[in-house]
């Protein structure tokens, strides 16, 4: 089981849109529509963001949204604010366990 | 609201066995999946693996061997314990609910975590 691939870092001024993309195999993004991505704050918990690639628990704003093409998953988060600055991390199911990415540093200008 | 609280020492002495408590409230522990997950200082996530209710275990293959997770539906706990640790093993370990009662949809109920360092 390899962890997926992500950006260690992107960065966005509040109110633009950024995309944070999640590469990985057939094993885990490309064979399964089960990923899901976590809003991680310093000292926090993981909190579930997206999951089955593109639908929001609830509670979640409509400003996240995620899709994916073959191997890689993405997620994008429009009108920033200054509160989305925090660690991303993208997630699949796999028929072990789940994998994680490395995690994302979102910066908000 | 369902909360998750871990509880277990906060210093393992290298070689011995890591045990965590994952205590449930606010909800029945039947019906769901329950995880462990850690994440090293300053790294990355990484699942240790889940429980059905049932008792029904899946493992993160690269820690299968020193593994062992188990349920007490009437205490409405879950358990984790890791043999043979080493400094490698220093992290915080969260545990964590299957979202809508499955394996695949990863976890959206977690516990604070609680850290653990392995160290003489």
């Amino acid at each position: 089981q390899s962890a997926l691939t992500q950006p260690a870092t992107v960065s966005g001024s509040p109110g633009q849109s950024i995309t944070i993309s999640c590469s990985g195999t057939s094993s885990d993004v490309g064979g399964y529509n089960y990923v899901s991505w976590y809003q991680q704050h310093p000292g926090k918990a993981p909190k579930l963001m997206i999951y089955d690639v593109s639908n929001r628990p609830s509670g979640v704003s409509n400003r996240f949204s995620g899709s994916k093409s073959g191997d890689t998953a993405s997620l994008t988060i429009s009108g920033l604010q200054a509160e989305d600055e925090a660690d991303y991390y993208c997630s699949s199911y796999t028929s072990s366990t789940w994998v994680f990415g490395g995690g994302t540093k979102l910066t908000v200008l | 609201q369902v909360q998750l609280q871990e509880s277990g020492p906060g210093l393992v002495k290298p070689s011995e066995t890591l045990s965590l408590t994952c205590t449930v409230s606010g909800d029945s522990i039947t019906h769901y999946y329950w995880s462990w997950i850690r994440q090293p200082p300053g790294k990355g996530l990484e699942c240790i693996g889940y429980i059905f209710y049932s008792g029904s275990t899946t493992y993160n293959p690269s820690l299968k061997s020193r593994v062992t997770m188990s349920v007490d539906t009437s205490k409405n706990q879950f358990s984790l314990k890791l043999s043979s640790v080493t400094a490698a093993d220093t992290a915080v370990y969260f545990c964590a609910r299957g979202y809508s009662g499955r394996k695949s949809a990863g976890a959206d109920i977690w516990g604070q975590g609680t850290m653990i360092t392995v160290s003489s």
